[in-house]
């Protein structure tokens, strides 16, 4: 699986946009990117993935960059309930595929 | 109506004990996992099982050891448990399809305390 480069931390505005990016420069063809995050003592949650077509779901936006190396994930207005590590994940989708987390962005959203 | 459960969700034990963690899942998956998560966060994966194959991470003691009686259970066991086991042990499931790929639904995690 690809390496990825997230920042350790971020603050945000309780209400504003959370943009967390994430840099995976050796991303190949087959490989998605996946969001999870992990809200403390709590087991990890999945949020979204892609390809290469930016994608939206009911908890965020994900946008890939033409290149694919690197991606931004948009919580378009952050809860104090949003503060957690998000982690982003290159990986093929394989079956069984082990996904390997790295240290992720901690995400402190402030009143 | 649980997706991922596991249990004990909190475990204290001295060194040397054998130790069984279970987990069940009832969303029909094909394939399950246990992470470790240790004291600095890092979430490491250690097992995979789908369809009968188990993928095991070679980093992983062999003291580890996985048992699944059928597809909605993967119980850990954990022989001669050290100090440097205490973590928190995370089960997860995925279905995988092609419009999901590996998405993965994780339990709440059981805090493993060695003393």
């Amino acid at each position: 699986d690809a390496k990825t480069t997230q920042p350790p931390s971020m603050d945000c505005a309780e209400g504003r946009a959370a943009n967390l990016p994430c840099n995976h420069s050796t991303i190949s063809g087959n490989e998605y990117v996946y969001w999870y995050r992990q809200i403390h003592s709590q087991g990890p949650q999945y949020i979204i993935h892609g390809l290469k077509n930016n994608e939206t779901n009911e908890m965020a936006s994900l946008i890939i960059t033409e290149d694919r190396k690197s991606s931004t994930l948009i919580l378009p207005h952050a809860t104090l309930r949003d503060t957690a590590v998000y982690y982003c994940i290159v990986t093929s989708n394989n079956a069984g595929n082990m996904l390997t987390f790295g240290g992720g962005t901690r995400l402190m959203v402030k009143p | 109506d649980t997706a991922v459960s596991q249990t004990p969700k909190y475990l204290v034990t001295q060194m040397g004990n054998d130790k069984s963690i279970k987990c069940e899942q009832n969303l029909g998956h094909d394939t399950m996992y246990w992470y470790k998560q240790d004291s600095k966060k890092f979430l490491k994966i250690m097992f995979s099982y789908n369809n009968k194959e188990l993928i095991i991470n070679e980093t992983v003691p062999n003291r580890f050891s996985p048992k699944s009686p059928d597809k909605a259970h993967l119980n850990l066991h954990i022989n001669s448990l050290e100090l440097g086991d205490s973590a928190v042990y995370f089960c997860a499931s995925s279905p995988y399809t092609r419009s999901s790929g590996n998405t993965i639904y994780f339990g709440e995690g059981s805090w493993l305390t060695v003393v």
